[in-house]
């Protein structure tokens, strides 16, 4: 099993492009994260799904939209960039989202900078 | 709102035993975690011990909860060199929450 798998590892854009990180799982979890760390700031929810077909958002949304194509992948897209998004970003996943002692795995993170 | 507490660096000579402290606010945490988290990886999780538990241990690893004063501590026993990493705490209550990480860094 890969785990979790986060693609690109890098990338530079520039102010105003869009891209699409992409997260994918293969552990048959029903809840995915998409997580930004930042120095000094810890980790900070952007957007979770708790199952297939759902998505809500976390502390820090704003620029920011996602999709759940399906039970494995849940990609985070940022439509118009601004360096203000200059982040790790990581995804997770866990089986149940809820209530409880379900563990988070975590990829290995996306280096985004935004110019 | 609910928060995470932890010290933000700690320096350790190898050998000794390593303690990072963090403090919650949330009384109603099920679950307090333990992560890890080495340069340029994404986090991994050490242990993690329910809210009724007073103790965990796990090898080199003894996790410490004072319920009552909302304290979770991480004892690394003959800390090593391969443990110099970020330490993340985190509590679920109606969700989960991190702190923003102990850097341990290892003297020769």
């Amino acid at each position: 099993n890969a785990g979790v798998t986060q693609t690109p590892k890098f990338q530079v854009l520039k102010t105003g492009q869009s891209m699409t990180l992409q997260c994918a799982q293969d552990m048959n979890h029903n809840s995915m994260y998409w997580y930004r760390q930042d120095p000094g700031m810890g980790l900070r929810l952007i957007y979770y799904s708790a199952s297939e077909g759902t998505t809500d958002k976390g502390e820090v949304p704003n620029g920011y939209n996602v999709s759940r194509l399906n039970k494995r992948e849940f990609s985070l897209r940022l439509e118009s960039a601004a360096p203000s998004q200059t982040s790790v970003y990581f995804c997770a996943s866990s089986s149940s989202g809820g209530r409880g002692g379900d563990t988070q795995y975590f990829g290995p993170g996306t280096r985004l900078t935004v110019l | 709102g609910e928060d995470v507490e932890q010290s933000l660096f700690l320096s350790v000579r190898e050998g000794d035993s390593s303690v990072i402290n963090c403090t919650y606010t949330d009384s109603s945490s099920t679950y307090l975690y333990w992560y890890k988290q080495e340069p340029g990886a994404g986090l991994q999780l050490l242990t993690y011990i329910f809210s009724n538990m007073d103790m965990k241990q796990d090898q080199r690893l003894t996790v410490l909860l004072n319920k009552k004063d909302k304290h979770l501590s991480l004892r690394i026993a003959d800390t090593q060199t391969g443990d110099s990493a970020i330490y993340f705490c985190a509590e679920r209550g109606d969700k989960i929450i991190f702190g923003k990480g102990t850097r341990l860094h290892i003297l020769p």
